[in-house]
């Protein structure tokens, strides 16, 4: 397994369109996170999955935003009628809640840029 | 919540040692993350810290007092390559590995 990824790796959209976005864990790990991370911040927490089950949903993720993990494996985050606000790098972690160091590994991320 | 507080900028100098510093806030508490973000990439894991003390791993250190709300990464032997953001995340009891993270310390190593 070569890790967490993420497609696309960047994607322009004009305001107002829908967009989707796919991540892939690491296969031994049943949690999955999503993060947005903007320039010069730290990311920031959107919604955490344990197997297929959606646990967790920060208050940034408002109704336009939505995100499945349908079979426990990938997850996909939609984002509709994007605003320029919208803008920013996307995050995928993952991580297990077995025994041992319980560090989440991130994807390379999806760059969005709302035009 | 859970404020993470760190210093937005360091500066040091190859072959030094520089320590970047991390308060939280104590309640829920549930362990202390350090990772490594250099531009355009994803952040990599660095240190992990839920007991009071120092970890060492190599060139890089993590310390954390539980009761100050604080702790430190430390990295030796600087080299240009560690030139990165290092973000400080703390994760909550019952947060299922939800982290939440500073704005991170941007450190420029210079020759």
């Amino acid at each position: 397994d070569t890790g967490v990824s993420q497609d696309p790796r960047h994607k322009i959209t004009k305001r107002g369109q829908n967009v989707t976005f796919r991540c892939d864990p690491i296969s031994e790990h049943n949690r999955l996170y999503w993060y947005r991370q903007t320039l010069g911040q730290g990311p920031e927490f959107l919604t955490y999955f344990q197997n297929e089950a959606q646990l967790e949903k920060s208050r940034l993720l408002s109704d336009r935003f939505s995100a499945e993990r349908p079979k426990g494996s990938f997850s996909t985050l939609e984002i509709q009628r994007t605003e320029q606000g919208d803008s920013a790098m996307y995050l995928c972690a993952s991580s297990t809640n077995q025994q041992g160091p319980p560090e989440a590994f991130f994807g390379q991320g999806t760059r969005l840029t709302v035009v | 919540g859970q404020n993470i507080d760190q210093p937005t900028e360091m500066t040091a100098t190859e072959g030094a040692i520089v320590q970047i510093n991390c308060t939280y806030q104590t309640s829920g508490f549930n362990g202390l993350f350090w990772y490594q973000q250099h531009a355009g990439e994803a952040p990599t894991f660095l240190s992990y810290n839920v007991l009071d003390g120092l970890e060492e791993k190599g060139r890089f250190s993590s310390f954390l007092s539980r009761s100050k709300g604080y702790s430190y990464l430390l990295l030796k032997e600087l080299q240009m390559k560690d030139s990165a953001s290092y973000l400080c995340a703390g994760r909550l009891t019952g947060g299922g590995n939800k982290l939440t993270f500073g704005t991170g310390t941007q450190l420029k190593v210079e020759l």
